[in-house]
């Protein structure tokens, strides 16, 4: 089985920051990597697709990067309402999908 | 537009059996992938089960032989079967569309269901 590892698990930071979250792959999954926000009580919300690709609708401070097996999130300039925890998911071994174990992003 | 709506959710005893339906609108549930993912409070999220547009089953380990999904094309309603529930079980269940060019991306999500499983 594929394993993400998510880092951090939690993050505080300033609005106006630049907060970048790491999720890496235990073998090389290409770039199929998905990026989720989720807020308290709701359902995730798919935000970058394939690694960097950017969902329609979904802000452009938002951004994905990475191949193989080291991926990168990253928010250029954090707002009030990014608040959330966010989920990195692999799809390599469709249709098996495993997601990582989340980071916790809070205002500072 | 897209929407999800989960129900069947509640409070079961270890061991007993729970049915959780998706009713879909805004796209035919038989002409796409769909699948369920869970999340037990406070935790991350877990994939259970997908099935493919062609009818194609398929669960993670962890409800393999206990879980069952399928689809009522006439309703555009998806469901899955939960027997033997165990415990570590409880969770909040999504079903969700399944899209994308590998199909792999959860695009579309209900609001969830939880399911409780304790004595």
């Amino acid at each position: 089985d594929i394993q993400m590892t998510q880092s951090p698990s939690s993050l505080s930071a300033s609005v106006g920051d630049r907060v970048t979250i790491t999720c890496q792959a235990s073998q090389d999954i290409n770039n199929y990597l998905n990026w989720y926000q989720q807020k308290p009580g709701k359902a995730p919300k798919l935000l970058i697709y394939d690694a960097s690709n950017l969902e329609t609708g979904v802000p452009s401070r938002f951004s994905g990067s990475g191949s193989g097996t080291d991926f990168t999130f990253t928010i250029s300039s954090l707002q009030p309402e990014d608040i959330a925890t966010y989920f990195c998911q692999q799809y390599d071994n469709v249709p098996s999908y495993t997601f990582g174990q989340g980071t916790k992003l809070e205002i500072k | 537009e897209v929407q999800l709506v989960e129900t069947g959710g509640g409070l079961i005893q270890p061991g007993g059996s729970l049915r959780l339906s998706c009713a879909a609108s805004g796209f035919t549930v038989s002409s796409n992938y769909m699948g369920w993912v869970r999340q037990a409070p406070g935790k991350g999220l877990e994939w259970v089960s997908v099935i493919y547009s062609g009818g194609s089953t398929y669960y993670s380990d962890s409800v393999k032989g206990r879980f069952t999904i399928s689809r009522d094309n006439s309703k555009n309603t998806l469901y899955l079967q939960m027997n033997s529930l165990r415990v570590e079980d409880t969770a909040v269940y999504y079903c969700a569309r399944i899209w994308g060019s590998y199909l792999g991306s959860f695009d579309y999500w209900g609001q969830g269901t939880l399911v409780t499983v304790s004595s």
